[in-house]
């Protein structure tokens, strides 16, 4: 079992539209939660990270976690051209080294003007 | 603040020489890097985990002998490929957690590696 799970996609959505994209974590653990949106070519960068069980906001972007689940989500709203990207779930859970980052392989969004 | 930057962004080099990369953070002190490999359509893989002052933990399966690492300061580390062949061509990501915020992690634009 992959230690993080997401839908590769692709997801389409049209402009202006909620985008929502899923992530499952197989090691109750996990302490912390990020999503990274990457550009074909480029490094992540980060979006958004969430500790706590609940929603959190930040613009556009909504983070939503259920530790009881193992669930992340993230929801874009109001989808816009630039928002597509390849969008990676990360998960930590203590490592000898200290918080080692697990990815998962990114769901691919198109967002259709 | 919190900018990482690699260098060479790109190289190309034969098959049986060795690539150096070099992650740096600019303006921040980074007590542990990390380095990761991503192929193409797939996700980052995290080859090996380095902290300032001591030996680099490397993942299952990549071999310590043949990237070998070295985070000599709290803004330097560096990646060797040694003996590269066209299998290591790959883009590879670094990233740096910074000190006192434990769980955040900045990554590096990338070096694209090719190995003819």
């Amino acid at each position: 079992q992959k230690e993080v799970e997401q839908n590769s996609g692709p997801l389409s959505v049209p402009e202006g539209a909620i985008a929502s994209l899923n992530c499952t974590y197989s090691d109750r653990g996990s302490q912390s939660f990020f999503w990274y949106r990457q550009y074909s070519g480029k490094s992540p960068e980060l979006i958004m990270f969430i500790y706590s069980n609940g929603d959190k906001e930040d613009g556009r972007f909504t983070a939503q976690l259920n530790k009881a689940s193992q669930y992340v989500s993230l929801l874009i709203r109001d989808s816009q051209p630039s928002d597509s990207a390849t969008y990676l779930c990360a998960v930590t859970r203590p490592g000898d080294t200290g918080n080692q980052f697990y990815f998962g392989t990114g769901t691919s969004l198109t967002v259709i003007p | 603040g919190a900018v990482v930057s690699q260098h060479p962004s790109r190289v190309i080099c034969k098959s049986g020489t060795s690539v150096k990369i070099e992650c740096r953070s600019l303006d921040f002190q980074a007590t542990t890097m990390f380095w990761y490999r991503q192929f193409p359509k797939q996700s980052l893989m995290l080859m090996a985990t380095s902290n300032e002052g001591s030996k680099a933990t490397y993942e299952q399966g990549v071999e310590k002998d043949k990237f070998l690492i070295n985070h000599a300061s709290l803004t330097l580390s560096t990646l060797t490929v040694t003996s590269a062949h066209p299998e290591d061509s790959s883009f590879y990501i670094c990233s740096a957690r910074r000190q006192g915020h434990s769980y955040e992690q900045y990554f590096g634009p990338g070096t694209r590696l090719t190995v003819t």
